[in-house]
């Protein structure tokens, strides 16, 4: 796979608060992706990055933002976590918009 | 707008049967299709990806075939192991230029039992 680490892996946070989540690649791809995974949804782009700073909104990206300061770095954060947020978040990288996606590990949100 | 269909939901084959998994979209226009396996939770670890001028890929004791015409894609699975037991996702990047997303299936959930 492509190096990718996600940070935490599980978190569990109150309604309210903010919570960052990070995506960590050691392969220097170009794009960088946040999904969230949910029964009965499958998995659902939330924004993308295809470069330092040049981000983009994905289908169910309401309540969320993202950074890219560094190739290597997608941080995704919600601004005030709400419940319906409690989900399975995965980080995808890919070098080129039609090369192989790869995935992370996915970080586990529960929002109480 | 794109859809993935995966039929079925949950397959269960013996041991070292060859088998077909089934992904069908309902926009022709793709780029690629790329088939991914995940295990309960883990991530998604891709397996093949198949560009959308290519008719099949293999690795290993999977091929996988693409008909764009048709809107379908199949995963062939030889000789069946049990290690093989995972929920398989397909997911198909559309052709709409500019558009970044995958869109994903909803999955088939494989059981190889010994």
């Amino acid at each position: 796979d492509a190096g990718i680490t996600q940070s935490p892996r599980h978190k569990v946070t109150e309604t309210g608060t903010p919570v960052t989540l990070r995506c960590h690649q050691t392969e220097n791809h170009r794009y960088m992706y946040w999904y969230r995974q949910d029964p009965g949804h499958g998995l659902r782009l939330i924004h993308y990055s295809y470069g330092v700073k040049d981000t983009d909104k994905g289908e169910v990206s309401d309540g969320y933002s993202v950074s890219r300061s560094k190739t290597e770095d997608f941080l995704l954060t919600l601004e005030s976590a709400t419940s319906s947020q409690t989900s399975v978040y995965f980080c995808a990288t890919r070098q080129g918009p039609d090369t192989e996606a790869f995935f992370g590990q996915g970080t586990r949100l529960t929002v109480v | 707008k794109q859809e993935v269909t995966q039929i079925p939901a949950a397959l269960s084959v013996p041991e070292g049967e060859n088998l077909v998994l089934n992904c069908s979209f309902t926009d022709s226009a793709i780029y690629n299709l790329q088939w991914f396996r995940q295990d309960p939770g883990k991530g998604l670890t891709s397996l093949l990806l198949i560009q959308s001028s290519q008719r099949e890929q293999t690795s290993g004791r999977l091929n996988a075939s693409l008909d764009k015409s048709s809107g379908r894609s199949t995963l062939y699975i030889a000789a069946s192991q049990p290690g093989d037991s995972a929920t398989y996702l397909c997911a198909v990047r559309p052709g709409d230029q500019g558009a970044q997303k995958l869109v994903f299936g909803q999955g088939t959930r494989l059981t190889i039992n010994p």
